[in-house]
C-alpha cells in the first residue's frame, strides 16, 4: 500500500530538548517536504527536498533542519524547540505536484 | 512568493445544498491548482485538481473552475451530504511541487 508514514504521532517535549520526527515515503517519489500547521493559517511550508541531498527552506524554516540522505526518508530536526513551534506538523511526498500526506505528527512544547 | 487567498472561512449549508469555496492567486505563472479536503483528526487528502490548459473539470459531485485571468479558482459541491463536512483547502504551483495553500474552509452540512 502507497503510503507516508511519519512518527512520532504525539510529542510533548521541553524548551530546548533536541527532537527527530521521522518521514518515510514507499512511493519512490523525489520531492517531499513538511508542513506546519496552525489555526487560521492553513498549511505553511518548512522545508522540501527535491532529490537526495538537495533540501531547500519553504515558506517558515526558522529554527527547524531537514536531511534527506535516502529516497525514502525526509526526517524534520528541532535543534531547540520554543514554544512557538507547538504545532500539527505533516510530511508528504508528491508526484507531478500531488501532495500524499502524513498521518501528522502534534507537537507540544512546553 | 505565491500568495492564496482562501473564501469563505466558514460554511455552513443544508444537506442537499451546494457550496461554493473560492480562491484567488497572486502568481499568474502558477499552473496546477488542487483542493484538499482534512476530515477532523485526519491528513489532508487531495479530492480534486485543475491544470491552466483546463477552464473546468467535474468528479461526480465536486467541480473546479478556473479563471486564469482574473487568477481565480472554485470548488462546487453539489448536493451535499453530511460526510462532506471538513475543512476544505486549496492550493496553487508553478508546476513544481511547491504548494502553497490557502487558510482553508470549514464546511458544515446541516442534515
Amino acid at each position: 500500500e502507497a503510503q507516508v508514514t511519519q512518527n512520532p504521532r504525539y510529542l510533548i517535549t521541553v524548551t530546548g530538548k533536541k527532537l527527530t520526527v521521522t518521514c518515510s515515503q514507499n512511493m519512490n517519489h523525489e520531492y517531499m517536504s513538511w508542513y506546519r500547521q496552525d489555526p487560521g493559517l492553513g498549511l505553511r511550508q518548512i522545508y522540501y527536498s527535491m532529490n537526495v541531498e538537495v533540501t531547500d527552506k519553504g515558506d517558515v524554516p526558522e529554527g527547524y533542519k531537514v536531511s534527506r540522505k535516502e529516497k525514502r526518508n525526509f526526517p524534520l530536526i528541532l535543534e531547540s524547540p520554543s514554544p512557538n513551534q507547538t504545532s500539527l506538523y505533516f510530511c508528504a511526498s508528491s508526484l507531478a505536484g500531488r501532495a500524499f500526506f502524513g498521518q501528522g505528527t502534534r507537537l507540544t512544547v512546553v | 512568493g505565491e500568495n492564496v487567498e482562501q473564501h469563505p472561512s466558514t460554511l455552513s449549508v443544508q444537506e442537499g445544498d451546494s457550496a461554493v469555496i473560492k480562491c484567488t492567486y497572486s502568481d499568474s505563472a502558477s499552473n496546477y491548482f488542487p483542493w484538499y479536503k482534512q476530515e477532523l483528526g485526519k491528513r489532508p487528502q487531495l479530492i480534486i485538481d485543475i491544470r491552466s490548459n483546463v477552464g473546468e473539470k467535474k468528479d461526480q459531485r465536486i467541480a473546479v473552475t478556473l479563471n486564469k485571468t482574473a487568477k481565480h479558482f472554485s470548488l462546487h459541491i453539489t448536493e451535499t451530504q453530511p460526510e462532506d463536512s471538513a475543512v476544505y483547502f486549496c492550493a496553487a504551483s508553478k508546476g513544481a511541487n511547491n504548494l502553497f495553500f490557502g487558510t482553508g474552509t470549514r464546511l458544515t452540512v446541516i442534515p
